[in-house]
């Protein structure tokens, strides 16, 4: 199977900074990566498909990159809304699995 | 619009079984897959398996082979997820998301990335 890891673990920012989370894969991937938005009690939201598509409605803040086995997740400018849990997830073998997440709070 | 709308939360004993729903609307159910995924408390995502309802193909994850079997029902357009022998560490939010899947080289379907999402289904094992 492959594994997923995400740093920070946890990122305290301020609105207005610029985030960057990242992820990687235990083996290549390709471009077979989507990127995910949590809000507590909430179901996730995909954010980035294959590793660098923005899903249609997700603001142009939020960019992805990356191939193989490291890729980032970007917010030019966090906006109040953007703190939330992030998640990354590969779906290049027959199992897709999902990082571990990235906690973004309030500095 | 794309809607995945899940039965209602559950409380069950150690040992019973579970049967979480997930009625589709908005697409054509039998063009897509439809994926599960849960939540411990607290804790992370971790991917169940996929059933296509285009044809029934399923795909479970290892460490739940046995346990798990999901389906469709074309006619009312929902899915089923049903776990058994239920353990407390089964206790968590199970969702369900709308998956493309392609077939590759050899055959055998791989699905893409989750891009609509059910509500989540609460189901808590406790004695």
């Amino acid at each position: 199977d492959i594994q997923m890891t995400q740093s920070p673990s946890t990122l305290s920012a301020s609105v207005g900074d610029r985030v960057t989370i990242t992820c990687r894969a235990s083996q290549s991937i390709s471009s077979w990566l989507a990127w995910y938005q949590q809000k507590p009690g909430k179901a996730p939201k995909l954010l980035i498909y294959k590793a660098s598509s923005l899903e249609s409605g997700v603001p142009s803040r939020f960019s992805g990159s990356g191939s193989g086995t490291e890729f980032t997740l970007t917010i030019s400018s966090l906006q109040p809304d953007d703190f939330a849990t992030y998640y990354c997830q590969q779906y290049n073998s027959y199992s897709p699995s999902f990082g571990p997440g990235t906690k973004v709070d309030i500095k | 619009q794309v809607q995945l709308v899940q039965s209602g939360a559950e409380v069950k004993k150690p040992g019973a079984s579970v049967k979480v729903s997930c009625k589709a609307s908005g697409y054509t159910f039998t063009s897509y897959g439809i994926s599960w995924v849960r939540q411990a408390p607290g804790q992370g995502l971790e991917w169940m398996g996929w059933i296509s309802a285009y044809n029934g193909n399923t795909n479970y994850a290892q460490k739940l082979q046995g346990r798990v079997t999901m389906t469709t029902d074309t006619s009312t357009s929902t899915a089923y997820m049903e776990l058994r022998s239920l353990r407390s560490d089964d206790t968590a939010v199970y969702y369900c998301a709308r998956t493309t899947y392609y077939y590759d080289s050899s055959g055998y379907p791989k699905t893409y990335y989750f891009d609509y999402w059910g509500q989540g289904t609460l189901v808590t094992v406790s004695s």
